[in-house]
């Protein structure tokens, strides 16, 4: 089964330092690769995914990450935050195309402070 | 477009008792999913459906009921509530032919059980 870790439980940036979140995926074959954050009371919203490709994929709001096949990474990226990025951010991952669930890690919770 | 829809945001149940969470969803979606999120945890999958009147169970099924007789509508019924199933419950849809699998989910519905 497939499984996904995220190594960083609580992150705490000052706004203006950069930003990156380790994620990696057990999976050996054809993936999907998606970053969600869920910003306090909200519900979950994408922002990026990994298909195929380029793999550095950008997002919403100066995000991007890179997927590393050999090291089975999808490492969340942003040069500079602002206050406005403290929320909790999800790495998730799909690789069984007949079911298109997801399987999530534990989550990252970014805190940054003014 | 609504999106994804679910009622009622927030529900306290004591011990034994039954209710279902809604969810809707307005996107002609044929794929629908249910997670619930614990912290610490991320996100796990509870049952999903490919489409009107198939259902197949997810990473944690037990105590749980879905039915989906409409392509609109997929609800989940807590059976006998206890107190694991003290959570925050996401549905989520995405597109039934979409190779990127991105999946739109709703607001939540935070359940306590007692």
């Amino acid at each position: 089964a497939q499984s996904v870790s995220q190594h960083n439980h609580h992150v705490i940036l000052s706004e203006a330092a950069s930003l990156e979140l380790g994620c990696n995926y057990s999976y050996g074959g054809t993936v999907n690769l998606f970053w969600y954050v869920q910003y306090p009371g909200q519900h979950l919203q994408l922002l990026l995914k990994y298909f195929s490709g380029d793999p550095l994929v950008k997002g919403i709001k100066g995000f991007e990450a890179e997927f590393i096949k050999s090291k089975f990474s999808f490492n969340l990226r942003k040069p500079s935050v602002q206050w406005s990025d403290t929320a909790e951010y999800f790495c998730a991952v799909n690789s069984d195309t007949g079911r298109r669930a997801l399987t999530f890690g534990s989550g990252t919770r970014l805190q940054v402070q003014p | 477009n609504a999106g994804v829809t679910q009622t009622p945001k927030f529900q306290v149940l004591k011990t034994g008792q039954s209710m279902t969470l809604q969810c809707a969803q307005d996107m002609n979606h044929e794929y629908m999913s249910w997670y619930r999120q614990d912290p610490g945890m991320g996100l796990r999958l509870i049952h999903y459906s490919v489409g009107a009147g198939i259902t197949d169970q997810g990473e944690v099924p037990n105590g749980y009921n879905v039915s989906r007789s409409t392509t609109e509508d997929f609800p989940l019924r807590l059976l006998s509530a206890a107190p694991s199933q003290t959570s925050v419950y996401f549905c989520a849809s995405s597109y039934s032919d979409s190779g990127p699998y991105e999946q739109y989910f709703g607001p939540g519905t935070r359940l306590t059980v007692t």
